[in-house]
C-alpha cells in the first residue's frame, strides 16, 4: 500500500512558536522522506528531506525527525515566523519509479 | 537558478475538447513528471517519464492521456477529450539523476474545464 496520512489538517501558531507536523506511512518501499512547502498559486518546494539511515536532520529552524519502526516522520518549525504560512506536504519517495506519494496536506498559519 | 517552466499558466476549455499542457524540465535533467491538485486536494502522481519512455503512470493516466517529449527540451501532456472533473492545477516535475535526486517543480498549469 502506498498511503500516507498526514496531520493535523490545519495548524494556527503564533509567531515565535513551534509547528509540528506528523506524517505515517506503510509502504516499506519509500527511500527517501521529504517535506514540501507550497503557497497559494505556486508549485510544491522542497523544504527539507530525510533518508532512512538517519533519524533527524536540522536546517536552520526546521528539523525532520525520522522514525523508520514506527514508520513515520515528522517536520518541527521552531521559532514559526508569519512567512512560513503555507501549506505543507509530507512526500515520501518511491525507491524505484522516485515518484512522490504526497500526504493530504497542513495549512499552516503563523499569527504576528 | 535552473528552474521548470510551465505554459500556460491558466487554460479553460470546453468539456470534450483537447488540450496540451506544456513544461520546460531543467536542461540536465533526466527523470520527468505529471502531477495534479485538485483545487483543495493534496498532490496526485500521474505519470513519470524516463528514456523517452513511460516508466509508470497511475490509474488516473487513462487512455485520454498522453504524454511525449518531442524535441528533447519540451515536455508535454495532453488530454484528448476532457471531462470536467479534469479541472486541476497540473504540476510538471524532474529530477537530475537517480540517486539524491530532489524533485524540481514547475508553477503550474490550472486547467479549467468547462
Amino acid at each position: 500500500q502506498q498511503q500516507v496520512k498526514q496531520s493535523p489538517q490545519s495548524l494556527i501558531v503564533q509567531k515565535g512558536g513551534i509547528s509540528i507536523i506528523n506524517c505515517a506511512y506503510e509502504n516499506t518501499a519509500f527511500d527517501y522522506f521529504p517535506w514540501y512547502q507550497q503557497f497559494p498559486g505556486k508549485g510544491p518546494a522542497l523544504l527539507i528531506a530525510i533518508r532512512p539511515d538517519v533519524s533527524e536532520k536540522k536546517e536552520g529552524r526546521f528539523t525532520i525527525s525520522f522514525n523508520k519502526s514506527a514508520k513515520q516522520f515528522s517536520l518541527h518549525i521552531m521559532d514559526s515566523q508569519p512567512g512560513d504560512s503555507a501549506t505543507y506536504f509530507c512526500a515520501p519517495r518511491m525507491d524505484s519509479s522516485y515518484k512522490l506519494i504526497f500526504g493530504s496536506g497542513t495549512r499552516l498559519l503563523v499569527r504576528p | 537558478e535552473p528552474e521548470v517552466t510551465q505554459t500556460p499558466s491558466h487554460q479553460v476549455t470546453q468539456m470534450g475538447q483537447e488540450v496540451i499542457l506544456r513544461c520546460v524540465p531543467i536542461s540536465n535533467h533526466l527523470y520527468f513528471y505529471w502531477y495534479r491538485q485538485i483545487l483543495g486536494q493534496k498532490v496526485e502522481f500521474l505519470v513519470s517519464f524516463y528514456n523517452n519512455e513511460i516508466s509508470e503512470k497511475s490509474e488516473i493516466f487513462d487512455d485520454q492521456f498522453s504524454v511525449e517529449r518531442p524535441d528533447g527540451s519540451n515536455f508535454t501532456l495532453k488530454i484528448r477529450s476532457t471531462k470536467l472533473e479534469d479541472s486541476a492545477m497540473y504540476f510538471c516535475a524532474s529530477i537530475p539523476r537517480r540517486e539524491g535526486g530532489e524533485q524540481y517543480f514547475g508553477p503550474g498549469t490550472r486547467l479549467t474545464v468547462t
